[in-house]
């Protein structure tokens, strides 16, 4: 069954203390795995996407790496500004699109 | 460009009344998706549109739940009757395609709760 699990949960982080977070995934056929920012009573937010193992994408502090298994979101030296909650979604072989359950950030100033 | 249009924002009901929703998606956007979003968790997929034929509508609580995409554009997500637990954010994304790497953009979503 096609899955996607993202850890930790939460995660609290003082101003510039860089981290990552993970999106594991097990899903029949990737075409696409995609990263989400929402913000509280917002729709998700898109950021990137990656389809081949060993892709990297990078905007501002944040950078998206995929390997054949899963990927990370890596926060370097975050902002207040980037708390938020962090989705992962993937594409497999029929078109769905599913979200793991996502990681709620709180960047302390 | 103009993003995913949702109406309304916020929706209060009592249980067993019904309630319908609507979703305008990006122009020239062929595909659209219905999600339900419970406080705390991750978008659950309901329904997927392409054009305004469905691809896939398993989760989909078919004894409550319809939704409609005429003519390919605009859809509305109809629940009757609706029950407690169906309190959630509705959230409508809209994408290109469903190619490789494409992603979808989402409306603000209609935060319904159920009394």
């Amino acid at each position: 069954e096609d899955q996607v699990t993202q850890s930790p949960e939460a995660l609290r982080l003082q101003e510039g203390e860089s981290s990552s977070l993970n999106c594991s995934y097990t899903v029949s056929g990737l075409r696409g795995l995609f990263w989400y920012r929402q913000d509280p009573g917002k729709g998700p937010e898109f950021l990137f996407t990656l389809y081949s193992a060993g892709e990297e994408k990078e905007k501002e502090r944040l950078k998206a790496t995929l390997t054949k298994k899963e990927s990370f979101l890596h926060i370097t030296a975050p902002k207040p500004e980037d708390s938020a909650t962090y989705l992962c979604a993937v594409r497999g072989n029929f078109n769905k699109f599913y979200f793991g359950s996502g990681t709620k950030l709180n960047v302390k100033p | 460009e103009a993003g995913v249009a949702q109406s309304p924002r916020y929706k209060i009901i009592e249980k067993r009344q019904s309630v319908a929703f609507w979703c305008n998606p990006i122009s020239g956007h062929a595909t659209l998706y219905w999600y339900q979003q419970i406080l705390g968790q991750g978008p659950k997929l309901l329904i997927q549109f392409q054009n305004n034929g469905v691809v896939d509508d398993s989760q989909l609580p078919k004894d409550r739940f319809s939704a409609e995409r005429l003519k390919g554009v605009d859809s509305t997500l109809k629940i009757q009757p609706a029950k407690l637990e169906d309190s959630a954010v509705y959230l409508c994304a809209s994408a290109h395609g469903t190619g490789e790497g494409t992603e979808a953009f989402f409306g603000q979503g209609t935060r319904l709760t159920v009394v």
